[in-house]
């Protein structure tokens, strides 16, 4: 069956610093891979998607990376502020392009003023 | 804001009660999933998805757990005979079609069974 593991221990980062998260998986050949924020007693909200195709993405302080070689995929947050402390998942879609996805059991990130 | 709501924020039952959670959709959104998290662990656990009113998939989950989609984008999760276990945060998430990727979710309702 599908696995996904991502850093198990929350990160502790200081402030201004790049935070890096990683998402491995097994057993699958996903389509894209997603990566979603939730907060304490939260609904995941929607952060990036990067395809199988694509190498990288970014959004403002965000940058995804896919390597479909590794089964790997690295989440970065620069310079990181203490509102950017929350849980990241990845999530792979479970049959291509039907929205069913599986979550990884996300890293918690804690940035220190 | 996703534009997603969820009713009630929280509940509590007694093993073996049933019950209905609901769901506002986003306008638009013809799919809706629903989701299990156990609360404070873990990674959300599909249940199901609903589009167009009808059963698109299923996790594994047993036959007790059901839902229905309704035209005006709101839908319902039903659980019978509800068991301890069933106490989780139960997240509703739509998407504009069954193949589009992005998951909008709501705030969840959680759920206490005693």
């Amino acid at each position: 069956s599908q696995k996904i593991e991502q850093n198990s221990e929350a990160l502790n980062i200081q402030e201004g610093k790049t935070a890096t998260l990683t998402c491995n998986y097994t057993n699958y050949s996903p389509a894209y891979l997603q990566w979603y924020r939730q907060d304490p007693g939260r609904g995941p909200v929607f952060l990036l998607l990067i395809r199988e195709n694509e190498k990288e993405k970014r959004k403002e302080r965000l940058k995804v990376t896919f390597d479909t070689t590794l089964k790997q995929s690295l989440f970065h947050i620069t310079a990181s502020q203490p509102a950017d402390s929350a849980t990241y998942l990845c999530a792979l879609d479970i049959m291509s392009n039907t929205g069913k996805l599986i979550f990884g059991q996300g890293t918690t990130l804690q940035v220190k003023p | 804001e996703t534009g997603v709501t969820q009713s009630p924020t929280h509940l509590i039952k007694t093993r073996g009660q049933q019950v209905t959670l609901r769901c506002s959709s986003q306008s638009g959104h013809n799919t809706v999933s629903w989701y299990q998290q156990a609360l404070g662990q873990g990674p959300p656990q599909f249940i199901f998805q609903y589009y167009r009113e009808e059963e698109n998939g299923r996790g594994n989950f047993p036959p007790r757990f059901s839902g229905l989609q309704f035209p005006n984008y709101s839908s319902e999760l039903n659980v019978n005979a509800l068991e301890l276990d069933d106490s989780a945060l139960y997240l509703c998430a739509s998407s504009r079609d069954r193949g589009d990727e992005k998951l909008f979710f709501g705030s969840g309702t959680q759920l206490s069974v005693l």
